[in-house]
């Protein structure tokens, strides 16, 4: 049964850069689209970006001057930068796993999340 | 980008009530949608997959339709666990996009 588990700072000042990590457990990390979503309190679901197992990326053309996402495949991890943040980036951040489509960006949708991780901004 | 909109956003409903949930997208998605269901303080789960194709272990009493811009999450007969905010979520285009939210809750 794999597992994702994000991690990272609860709290980081506002102009700083954001960092976080999601650690695949129980399954392989090839063959899978990985992406990091985020849902402020109170608020609906925020699409970051994806990273591929091979490392390509696609990022929504929101956050795509501040986030970039790498893949550490020895370690099993994901990991998810976004600079300059502001109080606006306080959110739930979670990881997800996706199975890549022909035809579709994804195939099944995202079939397995992480519990997610909470960052506020704040100095 | 393709923007999803789900009606209604909160609706009250009463177990064994039959519950339809409709998601529009502002182009065609095809067949390339998931519906979600989270609890507070938990991520979402995926329910249904290409519109109408239910996730292993979901219950039957959650079906999808639709394709295209027009979507439908029905919940037969609501069960006490079915209480939740539920999301629906085109993956044909980037960026992935989710609609609002709906929020069933007892009535």
């Amino acid at each position: 049964q794999v597992h994702l588990q994000e991690s990272g700072p609860g709290l980081v000042k506002p102009s700083e850069t954001l960092s976080l990590t999601c650690t695949v457990s129980g399954g392989s990390i090839s063959n899978y689209h990985w992406s990091w979503i985020r849902q402020p309190a109170g608020k609906g679901l925020e699409w970051i970006g994806r990273i591929s197992a091979t490392g390509g990326t696609t990022y929504n053309p929101s956050f795509e001057s501040r986030v970039t996402m790498s893949l550490d495949t020895s370690n099993h991890q994901l990991s998810l930068k976004l600079s300059s943040v502001t109080a606006a980036d306080s959110a739930v951040y979670y990881c997800s796993r996706g199975v890549p489509g022909t035809g579709a960006a994804f195939y099944y949708g995202m079939d397995v999340w992480g519990q997610g991780t909470t960052v506020v901004v704040s100095s | 980008d393709i923007q999803m909109t789900q009606s209604p956003s909160t609706l009250s409903a009463s177990v064994g009530d039959r519950v339809i949930i409709t998601c529009r997208a502002s182009q065609s998605c095809s067949y390339w949608l998931a519906w979600y269901q989270q609890k507070p303080g938990k991520a979402p789960n995926l329910l249904i997959y290409k519109a109408s194709n239910l996730e292993s272990g979901v219950p039957s009493r959650f079906s999808g339709s639709g394709s295209g811009t027009e979507f439908t999450l029905t919940i037969s007969s609501l069960q006490p666990d079915d209480f939740a905010t539920y999301y629906c979520q085109q993956y044909y285009s980037y960026p992935l996009t989710f609609g609002g939210g709906t929020k069933v809750e007892i009535k």
